[in-house]
């Protein structure tokens, strides 16, 4: 099977744009998570999505919102870009019907000027 | 939020030498996992171990799981240059299905 693929790899954007990612799950997982990881604050879950609803939501502004589409892909998108935005965005997914593993992609490295 | 701990933060070793990563965490679990991530790329699972689990093995790799004390340990045996990455234990808390991370310890192998 495929792994989960993350689009973009890099992105470069400037404080007050948005942006917008993707995730592509494993094929049959119908949950994914996405999580933000920093120098500082270390890995740290945004929100998961099971079914093209949000079952979790980590402690973030709503400034970061997610979606699921119906094939189970998922996009996040960060509104009104701050400097301390700049991260790497994983995402992971699992099957989601247990609590078990999470499988991850690449990440996003996301720069903000 | 934080809810698991590594120690050390960083541990230097040479090739065909064990490393053990120690995690502790605060809530109860359903279950605890480990993952290496090199060089800032993406997280790459390695083991998981139920809450009802004391110890489970993977190749290299032996991980024991201490609930009365809330604590975890990965154990690489016969370490390898390849190995060297930072690993992560993560527990999914009350929350169920978001993984609470460690900060890591950082593993560096030398031939």
């Amino acid at each position: 099977k495929a792994g989960v693929t993350q689009t973009p790899r890099y992105l470069i954007k400037t404080r007050g744009q948005q942006v917008t990612l993707s995730c592509s799950p494993i094929s049959g997982h119908r949950s994914v998570s996405w999580y933000q990881q920093t120098p500082g604050q270390g890995l740290q879950f945004l929100f998961e999505y099971f079914s093209e609803t949000q079952r979790n939501k980590g402690n973030f502004p709503g400034r970061f919102s997610g979606r699921q589409f119906s094939n189970s892909r998922s996009e996040m998108n960060v509104s009104t870009l701050e400097l301390g935005d700049s991260a790497l965005y994983l995402c992971a997914s699992m099957r989601g019907d247990t609590q078990e593993t999470q499988y991850f992609g690449p990440g996003t490295r996301l720069l903000v000027l | 939020s934080q809810q698991g701990e590594e120690d050390p933060q960083a541990l230097s070793i040479q090739e065909g030498e064990n490393a053990t990563m120690n995690c502790s965490y605060k809530t109860s679990i359903n279950n605890l996992q480990w993952y290496r991530q090199n060089s800032g790329r993406g997280l790459v699972h390695l083991i998981l171990i139920r809450s009802n689990e004391r110890e489970k093995h993977s190749g290299r790799l032996r991980v024991t799981l201490d609930t009365s004390k809330k604590s975890s340990s990965l154990l690489i045996t016969a370490s390898r240059a390849a190995d060297t990455a930072s690993y992560f234990c993560a527990t999914d808390g009350n929350s169920g299905y978001a993984l609470n991370f460690g900060k890591g310890t950082s593993l560096l192998v030398t031939p």
